[in-house]
């Protein structure tokens, strides 16, 4: 079974450049999350989906960070502008909700690098 | 409002030692999961064991064990007989019931360092 898939893996940009990173859930997971790690700041949630709907953007940086779910299979997270305080690794995760099994299965992560 | 504290900024032990790592939480939910997550120095996350707030047994998973203990806030990892490979960074979080579901935001911990010598 496939697990979560993100690209790039490593993505090198200047400031001021549009990023885009991608996200495949696991088949059959109706929550899409996406996460920042950082040293100073630790692992944060941007923003998750419920059935490719945005639930909660409240960890979202600013305005220039966007996020789309067209469906069930695919997730975006856009930066336009980049700027250097946005390197960081960004993780998706997508899990199961209800019952009792909703932990989070997470990608391999995007190293991005703002120059 | 949620939050994970792990102490342990960094651990490190000779092999063979058993280390316990740390984790203790505050939220204003009955109902709550606990988790230990793993991130080996290639950098995914490899989720470890998942705890709701009711059951309070203690879990052994070969050389993994967990204390869960609600009155001291506390969800501790103990790894017995570490090895090499255990070498990485584990995070403890917290995710809080949202409305009738069992499904809620997962907070992280700042994570333990654990290095392991041969």
């Amino acid at each position: 079974d496939a697990g979560v898939i993100q690209s790039p893996r490593h993505e090198v940009t200047e400031m001021g450049q549009e990023v885009t990173l991608r996200c495949k859930p696991i088949s059959g997971h109706d929550y899409l999350f996406w996460y920042r790690q950082t040293m100073m700041r630790g692992l944060e949630l941007l923003i998750y989906f419920n059935n490719n709907v945005p639930i909660d953007d409240s960890g979202m940086p600013e305005d220039r960070f966007s996020a789309k779910m067209p469906n069930a299979s695919f997730s975006t997270l856009k930066i336009q502008p980049s700027e250097p305080r946005d390197s960081a690794v960004y993780f998706c995760a997508s899990s199961l909700a209800g019952g009792s099994f909703n932990e989070q299965f997470f990608g391999p992560g995007t190293r991005l690098t703002v120059l | 409002a949620q939050k994970v504290t792990q102490a342990q900024t960094e651990i490190s032990v000779v092999e063979k030692e058993d280390v316990t790592l740390d984790c203790v939480y505050e939220t204003r939910d009955t109902t709550y999961y606990l988790f230990w997550y793993k991130q080996p120095p290639s950098g995914e996350l490899v989720f470890l064991i998942r705890r709701n707030s009711f059951d309070e047994q203690n879990e052994i998973s070969g050389r993994y064990s967990w204390n869960f203990q609600k009155s001291t806030s506390s969800f501790n990892f103990t790894i017995t007989a570490s090895q090499v490979v255990d070498s990485a960074v584990y995070f403890c979080a917290l995710s809080e019931s949202s409305g009738g579901t069992s499904y809620g935001k997962l907070t992280f911990g700042q994570g333990t360092i654990l290095t392991v010598h041969p």
